[in-house]
């Protein structure tokens, strides 16, 4: 069965410090993986997503993550937090066009 | 970029009566669209699966009687919780995809039952 591991419930880190969130998964075959963000109250919007190809994804808001196969691995990761990136973030895996499963998410707190 | 709107962003309401949430995609045509449920501190948790034109499929768990679900159109999915209790008050999200593509998710709905 797939599923995802988000080991970390909170992460604080100083304004202008790097970040690296992390997600391990579980999954049958060569999985689609995908990082969220929902500030209080809101939906979900998407960070970035991994379906093949280049390891090293790009996303918005400055976010990256890696894609690593051997240690079931896709950490998200920023190079300079924004006190604006204070959220939770989600990891998922599972089909492009198909349901979801979802790790039980990182909030992010970032300090002056 | 793709759009879901999900409707109303909060209700209340007295334990025993029915709520109904609406998610549009806006500009695009969902095939397939998905209703979440997020407890306070939790993860988000599939409850169900719907295509439009087809009965819903829903996960191990989850009341089908309870959280009736109706995919009507392309562009339109509806979730009601029926005789709604106080233990049904949550964070109900739906997402929605056409095809391949990746899911675009609501805003969400806030159920409080009193």
């Amino acid at each position: 069965a797939q599923s995802v591991t988000q080991p970390d419930i909170h992460i604080t880190v100083s304004e202008g410090a790097s970040l690296e969130l992390r997600c391990n998964y579980s999954y049958g075959a060569t999985p689609y993986l995908f990082w969220y963000v929902q500030s209080p109250g809101q939906g979900l919007q998407l960070l970035l997503k991994y379906f093949s190809g280049d390891t090293l994804v790009q996303g918005i808001k400055g976010f990256e993550a890696e894609f690593k196969r051997s240690q079931s691995s896709f950490n998200l990761r920023k190079p300079s937090v924004h006190w604006s990136d204070a959220a939770e973030y989600f990891c998922a895996v599972g089909e492009r066009g198909n349901k979801l499963v979802f790790g039980a998410g990182t909030i992010l707190r970032v300090k002056s | 970029g793709a759009v879901v709107s999900q409707h109303p962003s909060r209700v209340i309401c007295k334990s025993g009566t029915s709520v109904k949430i609406e998610c549009r995609s806006l500009d695009f045509q969902a095939t397939t669209m998905f209703w979440y449920r997020q407890f306070p501190k939790q993860s988000l948790m599939l409850m169900a699966t719907s295509n439009e034109g087809s009965k819903a499929t829903y996960e191990q768990g989850v009341e089908k009687d309870k959280f009736l679900i109706n995919h009507a159109s392309l562009t339109l999915s509806t979730l009601t919780v029926t005789s709604a209790h106080p233990e049904d008050s949550s964070f109900y999200i739906c997402s929605a995809s056409a095809g391949n593509s990746p899911l675009h998710f609501g805003n969400g709905t806030r159920l409080t039952v009193t």
